[in-house]
């Protein structure tokens, strides 16, 4: 089965262009998740999506960043305009999680590597 | 407040030695769930166990076994007979019940030499 699929891998940008990170999570899971990995903050959560309703984005630096699930299998995370402190890796993942409790473990994307320059 | 705290941030063992990873956290809930996750050089992470609250049985899966002890509020991680392909991020992560958010600790770097 596939994994959860992240694309593109890479991405160099210059600061203030528009950058879209895209993930496919796992068929048949209910909830997406995008964190943002740095040396210096690890891994930061920045929103939560159950059965694609946007359930927490207090994670979200600041209205520059912007994200959607439009149907279950596909979500989008929006960077505009783009600043070099926002370098970072990305991450998406999903899980098999009712909006009752998220115990299950999380399936990880390979991660998109955000370069702005 | 929840927190997890690894305060190793990186160990360095030679092949065929055994290594344990700390993990301290913190919360106030009586119910919750534990996690390690391995972040190889790949950059992907990957699930290794969930352990609930209620349940305080040490598990071994191979070469990977994890200490859980309330009392203490330690959920450590030991490879037995390490190898190099061992050598990874090593993370580990809370969620209270009823909640959503994870929370990672900063992480252990491990390096196993041959």
């Amino acid at each position: 089965d596939a994994g959860v699929i992240q694309s593109p891998r890479h991405e160099v940008t210059e600061m203030g262009q528009e950058v879209t990170l895209r993930c496919k999570p796992i068929s048949g899971h209910n909830s997406l998740f995008w964190y943002r990995q740095t040396m210096m903050r690890g891994l930061e959560l920045l929103i939560y999506f159950n059965n694609n309703v946007p359930i927490d984005d207090s994670g979200m630096p600041e209205d520059r960043f912007s994200a959607k699930m439009p149907n279950a299998s596909f979500s989008t995370l929006k960077i505009q305009p783009s600043e070099p402190r926002d370098s970072a890796v990305y991450f998406c993942a999903s899980s098999p999680t009712s909006l009752a409790g998220a115990y299950n473990e999380q399936f990880f994307g390979p991660g998109t590597r955000l370069t702005v320059l | 407040a929840q927190k997890v705290t690894q305060a190793q941030t990186e160990i360095s063992v030679v092949e065929k030695e055994d290594v344990t990873l700390d993990c301290v956290y913190e919360t106030r809930d009586t119910t919750y769930y534990l996690f390690w996750y391995k972040q190889p050089p790949s950059g992907e992470l990957v699930f290794l166990i969930r352990r609930n609250s209620f349940d305080e049985q040490n598990e071994i899966s191979g070469r990977y076994s994890w200490n859980f002890q309330k009392s203490t509020s330690s959920f450590n991680f030991t490879i037995t007979a390490s190898q190099v392909v061992d050598s990874a991020v090593y993370f580990c992560a809370l969620i209270n019940t009823g909640g959503f958010k994870t929370i990672f600790g900063a992480g252990t770097r491990l390096f196993v030499k041959a």
